[in-house]
Formats: structure tokens, sequence, C-alpha cells
């Protein structure tokens, strides 16, 4: 098992370019998410899905679209990205019955 | 508010030694609390998971134990060796039904374990 797989691992836009973020999991889980983490701030919530075909709004979703078209992928988008969007992304999954969180490897962000 | 606090931010200890990280938070009612390791550019993953009802988990050289009533919750790592080295970090599942269970977030402790 791959696990939870992210692409790409390094981007750099400038600002107003658009892009998506894939994540991808191999454990045929229900719930995924996306965080945002940066110094100092700890991870915060972007958005999460709790099943194909569902998303919601996390802590601080503004920005951000996201889709869940098939079960194992999640994908985010920024439309028109801003420097304020430069950090590292990260990907997790779990399953209904675990609590457990299972993470990705991150994607680094540069927005200039 | 929930809010999830770990004090130190930074640790460093010689190799060999018994440590404790803490964890504290401000609203007793939890589902669970989750310790997790992040290395330098890599993502997390999860060491142990100890559900509202428990007192402690052991994993390995890993012992987390919780206590409710008081908000917090400890992380002891015995005989700490060099590749113990990364930040820890702390999460507590508030106790909200069903999908509305959020994470709540510590910033997590630095340890270094030096040779």
């Amino acid at each position: 098992n791959a696990g939870v797989t992210q692409t790409p691992k390094f981007r750099v836009l400038k600002t107003g370019q658009s892009m998506t973020l894939l994540c991808a999991q191999d454990m045929n889980h229900e719930y995924m998410y996306w965080y945002r983490q940066d110094p100092g701030m700890g991870l915060r919530l972007i958005h999460y899905s709790v099943g194909e075909g569902t998303t919601a709004k996390g802590e601080v979703p503004d920005g951000y679209n996201v889709s869940r078209l098939k079960k194992q992928n999640f994908l985010l988008g920024l439309e028109s990205a801003a420097p304020s969007q430069t950090s590292v992304y990260f990907c997790a999954s779990r399953d209904w019955v675990q609590e457990t969180q299972y993470f990705g490897p991150g994607t680094r962000l540069l927005v200039l | 508010k929930q809010e999830v606090t770990q004090i130190p931010a930074a640790l460093s200890v010689p190799e060999g030694e018994n440590l404790v990280l803490n964890c504290s938070f401000t609203d007793s009612a939890i589902y669970n609390l989750q310790w997790f390791r992040q290395d330098p550019g890599k993502g997390l993953t999860s060491l142990l998971l100890i559900q509202s009802s428990q007192r402690e988990q052991t994993s390995g050289r890993l012992n987390a134990s919780l206590d409710k009533s008081s908000g917090r919750s400890t992380l002891y790592i015995a005989a700490s060796q060099p590749g113990d080295s990364a930040t820890y970090l702390c999460a507590v599942r508030t106790s909200n039904a069903g999908n509305n269970r959020k994470l709540i977030w510590g910033l997590g402790t630095s340890l270094a374990v030096n040779p």
C-alpha cells in the first residue's frame, strides 16, 4: 500500500495563477482532509470530505475549492493564488471506525 | 472553545534520558486525544490514540496518559535515542456529534536527542 500520496511535492506560483493539488489514498477510507501548516499557527483544516461526492468547509476555507469525485481522490484547488497561501499543505484520510488519521508527505507551495 | 497547548515548545536532551512531553486542553469534554510525530519536511505519523474512557496507551518505548479532569496528557519516551528527534504534536478530537467532531491541534514540541 502506498498510503496517502500528494502531487506535486513542491510548486512555485505567481500571484493570480491557479493550480490543483492532488491527494490519493489506497486504503478505501471514507474521510479525507486538507490542512495547511504555517509556522506558529499549527495545522489548520481547510476542507474535508466524509465520502465520495461530499465536501465541507473547515476552519480556513476562503480562497480554496475542493472536489471528491472518486473515493480515493481529494483535489484542492486555488483559483487565484495569493502570497498568503504560501504554506505546506497536507492531505489526510481515515476510515469510519478508526479515528487515526493517515497523512501524506505534504506539498510545499510558494506564491510570489 | 477548545484550545490545545504544548509546553515546552522545544526540548534538547542527551541520549538515554527518559522524558515527558506535555499537552493541555481547556475543555475536558473530549472524544479522544492523539499524539503524532512529524519529521522535518515530512508528513505526520500517528503514535498513540487514547479514547476518552481510557487512562493510558503504550507502544514500545512510548506511553501516553490522559487525565480529562485536569485537561492534561503526557507522552513519556523511555531511553530516548537520536532517532526520536522530531516534532511531537498533540491533537484533541471534540465530543460533538458525528461529523461535527473536530480535531484541535497543538503547536508541537520540537525534540532533539543528542548522541
